[in-house]
């Protein structure tokens, strides 16, 4: 079954730490990985896409890295803000249709404390 | 600034009412989507557009209609709430291979 795990459900770091949250997939065939944050009664804004042949992206303070072989990808934040309190949510694309069909995490909550 | 506009934005009624939620976008899009989001929990498809006149029901069943007249415009309508279809709804649209989606701010329904 495809499916997309993140960990951990939810997270409380204080202002300027840095933080790395985790998403584990079982989706085949794949086609490419985004991050995705989501603030507070807003819809998700994408952060970054990775396909099968890249292992690192950045975007700013968020880097995202994928490890096509284990099915693992992270989204590491340095010098956390305030602002940066939100759910980031893993989608993974397969490639089993022309649209690709998208499998989504259930997010991790993340709280940025001053 | 994503160019892709949902209304209402909350909106509360009583059971067996009709409504209709409004997506519109403005960045030429052919394929357009609406998911469902409960608290916690992942979004569910729940009907897609791949252009004018062309929809599809998605993975999660639901008694919401939509209809695609114009490539900008997508809406969705209940017929007859109930409280079971009080949730998130969020729009979306791509227009690029790699299937990036744009999202609307969400419309959060409430049905007593």
């Amino acid at each position: 079954k495809n499916q997309v795990e993140q960990s951990p459900q939810s997270l409380i770091i204080l202002e300027g730490k840095n933080c790395t949250l985790q998403c584990n997939y079982t989706v085949s065939p794949f086609s490419n990985l985004r991050w995705y944050k989501q603030d507070t009664g807003r819809g998700p804004v994408s952060l970054t896409i990775m396909t099968f042949s890249e292992n690192t992206k950045s975007n700013g303070r968020y880097t995202a890295t994928l490890d096509a072989d284990t099915k693992q990808s992270s989204l590491h934040i340095t010098a956390s803000q305030l602002s940066d309190s939100a759910s980031y949510i893993c989608v993974v694309s397969d490639r089993g249709s022309t649209l690709g069909r998208l499998y989504f995490g259930r997010g991790t909550q993340l709280t940025v404390w001053p | 600034e994503a160019d892709i506009y949902q209304t209402p934005r909350y909106l509360v009624i009583g059971t067996g009412k009709k409504i209709t939620l409004e997506c519109s976008q403005t960045m030429g899009h052919d394929k357009m989507y609406w998911y469902q989001q409960d608290p916690g929990m992942e979004l569910h498809l729940i009907h897609y557009s791949y252009g004018v006149n062309s929809t599809e029901k998605g993975d999660l069943s639901s008694e919401s209609t939509v209809s695609r007249i114009r490539t900008e415009h997508f809406p969705l309508t209940l017929e007859s709430a109930r409280p079971s279809h009080t949730s998130q709804y969020l729009c979306a649209s791509s227009g690029d291979g790699a299937n990036v989606l744009t999202f609307g701010a969400g419309s959060r329904l409430t049905v007593l």
